[in-house]
């Protein structure tokens, strides 16, 4: 597409459920970064993909996220059990490869847990 | 560790300039970047430095010392559309992932 879409733009859950969170890249960018961005804080690096393999994903805060990418597309982050800590804006950003290249982001995912 | 310091807020006149800075201590250096981002947005990429020196384009430069771990984003002809944060990002590993500044977000007043 032309740009890095994101879905759903908004979710509410009740803590202790999952949710699943998608972001599909611009088209051919190879490289695909799950970040998220708290009130006042700066945005936090949680699994970066290079192709369908995820070379770094020391990101994850604990083993209740995950995430997968399909045929070099699709991305899914997957929180389970969600925590009212996991409350933020989950950015999903894309570049054409891993050497520089400006990333592209999404518009993000904000999340509430209640 | 990768520590990345930016003042929290900065204010501003329409049609003044202002400089942003950037302090850094990575374990590593391959690029910094600055973004912005408007209320509710998603980040935009402003400019890249790999080499010590001035970046300009248009109304916004950006300046690095790699020396000094510092970096500044000078913006001219301030325009009440600029009021936004602006992120500064710092590549320490690989080629690929950034670290993220908590950002600075400036407010233009007429």
């Amino acid at each position: 597409g032309a740009g890095v879409s994101q879905s759903p733009s908004n979710k509410v859950t009740e803590k202790g459920k999952d949710v699943e969170l998608r972001c599909d890249p611009i088209s051919g960018h190879t490289a695909l970064y799950w970040y998220r961005q708290s009130l006042g804080q700066g945005l936090e690096f949680l699994i970066y993909f290079q192709g369908n393999s995820a070379p770094d994903k020391s990101g994850l805060p604990s083993d209740r996220f995950s995430a997968e990418r399909t045929g070099g597309s699709v991305s899914t982050l997957t929180i389970q059990r969600t925590q009212q800590e996991d409350s933020a804006v989950y950015l999903c950003a894309s570049s054409p490869g891993a050497r520089w290249d400006g990333y592209t982001f999404g518009s993000g995912t904000r999340l509430t847990v209640v | 560790g990768q520590n990345i310091d930016q003042p929290t807020e900065m204010t501003a006149t329409e049609g003044a300039i202002v400089q942003i800075n950037c302090t850094y201590q990575t374990s590593g250096f391959n690029g910094l970047f600055w973004y912005q981002q408007h209320a509710g947005e998603a980040p935009t990429f402003l400019s890249y430095n790999v080499l010590d020196g001035l970046e300009e384009k248009g109304r916004f430069s950006s300046f690095l010392s790699r020396s000094k771990g510092y970096s500044y984003l000078l913006l001219k002809e301030l325009q009440m559309k600029d009021s936004a944060s602006y992120l500064c990002a710092v590549r320490d590993r690989g080629y690929s992932t950034l670290t993220f500044g908590k950002g600075t977000m400036l407010l233009v007043s007429p």
